[in-house]
């Protein structure tokens, strides 16, 4: 199995702030015959389904804001909320989609300082 | 747009069967993937398995031996069956969709808590 592996555990950040967020796979999600990066973004707020943010490491879904961006390749990634709001406290979780079983990173709380 | 929604009893009991099922409303089950997906209270995430809209299936290896996804394409329906159930199989299971294998979940279910406990 890959072992996804977030930094930090939780993080707080000022209002219109950035926040980033740290993943590491224990092997490549990069697959070289179409260099793309199988890798998503999930945010989930108390008591809702994740929500899915970015994916293919750096494309962000249809009605995500711009203020998120994700980047990086192979191993390690990055999820960048470039001024933080407050709608944007929740959990976010990184996901490898590159081969099965598909597994999750254990999650950064994201608070408001 | 896509719409899921997870059904099925809320307690079961240890050693039994937990049964849960996912309607799709809103699109078709043809030609897309679709995963269950489990959170205990408080942790985190855990991928079950997918069914592929022609029936083929892959498990988490951690469950394999347990689990059984299926698909009803005339309901627009599959579901999820765990055998020998147990405290640790407490969680929050969603269903989810992805366009194929291989391919982040794009949309999910509001989640159905599961209870273990006699």
């Amino acid at each position: 199995d890959i072992v996804m592996t977030q930094s930090p555990d939780s993080l707080a950040v000022s209002l219109g702030e950035r926040a980033t967020i740290n993943c590491k796979s224990s092997q490549s999600v990069l697959y070289n015959s179409n260099n793309k990066n199988y890798l998503a973004w999930y945010q989930q707020k108390p008591g809702q389904p994740p929500k899915l943010l970015i994916y293919w490491a750096s494309t962000r879904q249809s009605g995500v804001p711009d203020r998120f961006s994700g980047s990086g390749s192979g191993t390690d990634f990055t999820l960048t909320i470039s001024t933080l709001q407050a709608e944007d406290v929740a959990v976010y979780y990184c996901q490898q989609y590159y081969s099965t079983p598909y597994t999750f990173g254990q999650g950064t709380k994201l608070e408001i300082k | 747009q896509v719409q899921l929604q997870e059904s099925g009893p809320g307690l079961v009991k240890p050693s039994e069967t937990l049964s849960l099922t996912c309607t799709v409303s809103g699109g078709s089950i043809s030609p897309y993937c679709w995963s269950w997906i489990r959170q205990p209270p408080g942790k985190g995430l855990e991928w079950i398995g997918y069914v592929y809209h022609s029936g083929s299936t892959d498990y988490n290896p951690s469950l394999k031996r347990r689990v059984t996804i299926s698909v009803d394409t005339s309901r627009n329906q599959f579901s999820l069956k765990v055998t020998s159930v147990t405290a640790a199989d407490t969680a929050v299971y969603y269903c989810a969709n992805s366009r194929d294998v291989y391919n982040p979940f794009d949309y999910w279910g509001q989640g159905a808590l599961v209870t273990v406990s006699s």
